[in-house]
């Protein structure tokens, strides 16, 4: 079965750099995009951005001049870091792993594994 | 960006009963659409990909159904594991930006 288990600071100040990191395990890195998805009461589900095996990303417009998602597939993991955060950045942090199904000419993505989610508060 | 809208926003219901979410995209995304349960305190849990594609272990009382624009989220027999809050996503996007819809809180 695979499992996320994911770690990292869980109260910054304004301005500071969030840094996660998710480990996978019980199954295959390769073959995936890796994401990085928050949840906040005031925007709900975010999707922040994601990467594969060969360092491919894409990003959320909105977020993008912040965030940088890496990955080291010696170890099965990956990790966010964004920038100058603020208030507004307070939220539960998740990793997920996204997968694919192919339908004829269809190709569905979709999150089939989460991380348990880090909380983040942010202070001024 | 794709925006997804869902209704209600909460809905009460009773163990036994059958109850339809219902999510609209901003714009065509023809079958990619996904559903998923979270419960409190926990990530989120897929249920529906492909708008009508049942996760692998997810019991047959969930169905999904539409295309285009207009997509629904049945819930048949309602059991007590199923009050929950449950959201669509989308992921026709090119390139990938996958946006949710605000989630819909299913109560006793």
């Amino acid at each position: 079965q695979v499992q996320l288990q994911q770690w990292g600071a869980g109260l910054l100040k304004s301005s500071e750099t969030l840094s996660l990191s998710c480990a996978v395990s019980g199954g295959s890195f390769n073959g995936y995009y890796w994401s990085w998805i928050r949840q906040s009461p005031g925007k709900g589900l975010e999707w922040i951005g994601e990467i594969n095996h060969s360092g491919r990303t894409n990003y959320n417009p909105s977020l993008k001049s912040r965030v940088t998602i890496s990955a080291d597939t010696s170890k099965n993991q990956f990790s966010l870091e964004l920038s100058s955060v603020t208030a507004a950045d307070t939220a539960v942090y998740y990793c997920a792993r996204g997968n694919r199904e192919y339908s004829g000419y269809d190709n569905y993505w979709f999150f089939d594994f989460w991380g348990p989610g880090t909380r983040l508060t942010v202070s001024s | 960006d794709i925006q997804m809208t869902q209704s209600p926003a909460s809905l009460s219901a009773s163990v036994g009963d059958r109850v339809t979410i219902t999510c609209r995209a901003s714009q065509n995304i023809r079958s990619y659409l996904n559903w998923y349960q979270q419960r409190p305190g926990k990530a989120p849990m897929l249920l529906i990909y492909g708008a009508s594609n049942l996760q692998s272990g997810v019991p047959s009382r969930f169905r999904g159904s539409g295309s285009g624009t207009d997509f629904t989220l049945t819930i048949s027999g309602l059991q007590l594991d199923d009050f929950a809050t449950y959201y669509c996503q989308q992921s026709y996007s090119i390139p990938r930006m996958y946006t949710f819809g605000q989630g819909t809180k299913l109560e006793i």
